[in-house]
């Protein structure tokens, strides 16, 4: 089965620097890579996808790359501010399996004023 | 909009009791329901897959006589913890797909979740 593996499991940058968050995935039959935000106690909150026919996609301060061929698809996240301060999940899921999705273990990500 | 709630927030049961937990999609139909547990600083481990009518598919070593699903309809979806104990308690959180413009675009949107202790 599918298996996603997400890096690093913490992350702590400085206001206003770039956060870089990696995820691998092994079924190259994957086709659908969202990123979720979840803050302490709260429900995953969808902050951007991504789908396999395309290789990167922005919104504002937060981007994302999938790079196909390599199984690996990234999340970054220009300017930070404190209030990106959460944990991030990414996901993967199969084509064709009811919309399953894979996550990965999480990046708890600090930003420091 | 695609807005999922979730009732209870939070339960506090006796070992033994079972509890239910319902999930909603508010302004969509949910062409598909999930049911997922997340214990303290782990991700999000699905525990299954429900469908309107039909009998939700349970994901290994998740016991299906211990893990109640009913889905009702396009809208709710219920998950009953049976004989519940301490090493139940969790955050429960479900969450609903909304079904895209193209074939295959589905989004996933989450319920706030269920915090049960069971004491």
């Amino acid at each position: 089965g599918e298996n996603v593996e997400q890096h690093p499991s913490t992350l702590s940058v400085q206001e206003g620097d770039s956060a870089v968050i990696k995820c691998t995935y092994s079924d190259s039959a994957s086709n659908y890579f969202p990123w979720y935000k979840q803050e302490l106690g709260k429900r995953p909150q969808l902050i951007i996808d991504i789908r396999s026919n395309v290789g990167e996609k922005k919104d504002q301060r937060i981007a994302v790359t999938l790079n196909k061929t390599a199984k690996h698809f990234s999340l970054h996240i220009t300017e930070t501010q404190p209030e990106d301060s959460a944990v991030y999940f990414c996901a993967a899921r199969l084509f064709n399996q009811g919309g399953k999705l894979i996550f990965g273990q999480g990046t708890e990500l600090s930003v420091k004023p | 909009g695609a807005v999922v709630s979730q009732h209870p927030s939070w339960v506090i049961c006796k070992s033994g009791t079972s509890v239910k937990i319902e999930c909603r999609s508010l302004d969509f139909q949910a062409t598909t329901m999930f049911w997922y547990r997340q214990f303290p600083k782990q991700s999000l481990m699905l525990m299954a897959t429900s469908n309107e009518g039909s009998k939700a598919t349970y994901e290994q070593g998740v016991e299906k006589d211990k893990f109640l699903i009913n889905h009702a309809s396009l809208t709710l979806s219920t998950l009953t913890v049976t004989s519940a104990h301490p090493e139940d308690s969790s955050f429960y959180i479900c969450s609903a797909s909304k079904r895209g413009l193209a074939y295959n675009t589905d989004t996933q949107y989450f319920g706030p979740g269920t915090r049960l202790t069971v004491l």
